[in-house]
């Protein structure tokens, strides 16, 4: 496709139930990062796969959150045990390796735990 | 390792008055440094980017940032506001081709008074 895209655009779940996101990535990124940005928090880092490398886990808040990467292309974020606190717009971005730095971002995945 | 630090949360300018938003970094490593942009209910985009080039960047919609060393600095600046620069800007580093973990700011919002 022409750019990132993410699936499913909005969640609901209720509290304790599991949760899948996915990123299809530009064709021909080997790079992909996860983030998460809530209300008047800003972007943090959740995750960053690079070609066949070990991801970079450290930015996953808990171990109720994982996330693959398959064939170096899509990827896809679970949350497990879903709390409130999880509410969120997951983002995922794309790039070059070796890096420019220019991220390309899908629109996100609103998730909401009630 | 690298930290970003938006010195503003909320930032309001009148139509057709200088804006500054600022940004302070640490980091290990020669950084790279970026400011996007995010427009209600629309995604980041690249707004410009230092990679150790031109100290003084140009980007997208008469927005420039001067990367200063000695202050750790790199704010963004435009000479005369327009209410469509109404949006969430984020400063980002990087140290690109060390860890590539590309760290975002708690972003500033602009409001624009007419």
């Amino acid at each position: 496709g022409a750019g990132v895209s993410q699936s499913p655009s909005n969640k609901v779940t209720e509290k304790g139930k599991d949760v899948e996101l996915r990123c299809d990535p530009i064709s021909g990124h080997t790079a992909l990062y996860w983030y998460r940005q809530s209300l008047g928090q800003g972007l943090e880092f959740l995750i960053y796969f690079q070609g066949n490398s070990a991801p970079d886990k450290s930015g996953l808040p808990s171990d109720r959150f994982s996330a693959e990467r398959t064939g170096g292309s899509v990827s896809t974020l679970t949350i497990q045990r879903t709390q409130q606190e999880d509410s969120a717009v997951y983002l995922c971005a794309s790039s070059w390796r070796p890096s420019t730095g220019e991220l390309f971002f899908g629109e996100g995945s609103r998730l909401t735990v009630l | 390792a690298q930290s970003v630090t938006q010195l503003d949360s909320h930032v309001s300018v009148s139509e057709g008055t200088p804006v500054l938003l600022r940004c302070n970094y640490s980091s290990s490593y020669s950084p790279s440094l970026f400011w996007y942009v995010q427009h209600p209910n629309k995604g980041l985009q690249l707004l410009l980017k230092y990679t150790s080039a031109a100290t003084l960047v140009k980007g997208i919609n008469g927005f420039e940032a001067e990367f200063k060393k000695s202050e750790t600095s790199f704010h963004l600046t435009k000479p005369s506001a327009h209410m469509s620069d109404a949006a969430e800007y984020f400063c980002v580093v990087s140290a690109l081709n060390r860890d590539d973990k590309i760290i975002f700011g708690k972003g500033t919002r602009l409001h624009i008074l007419p």
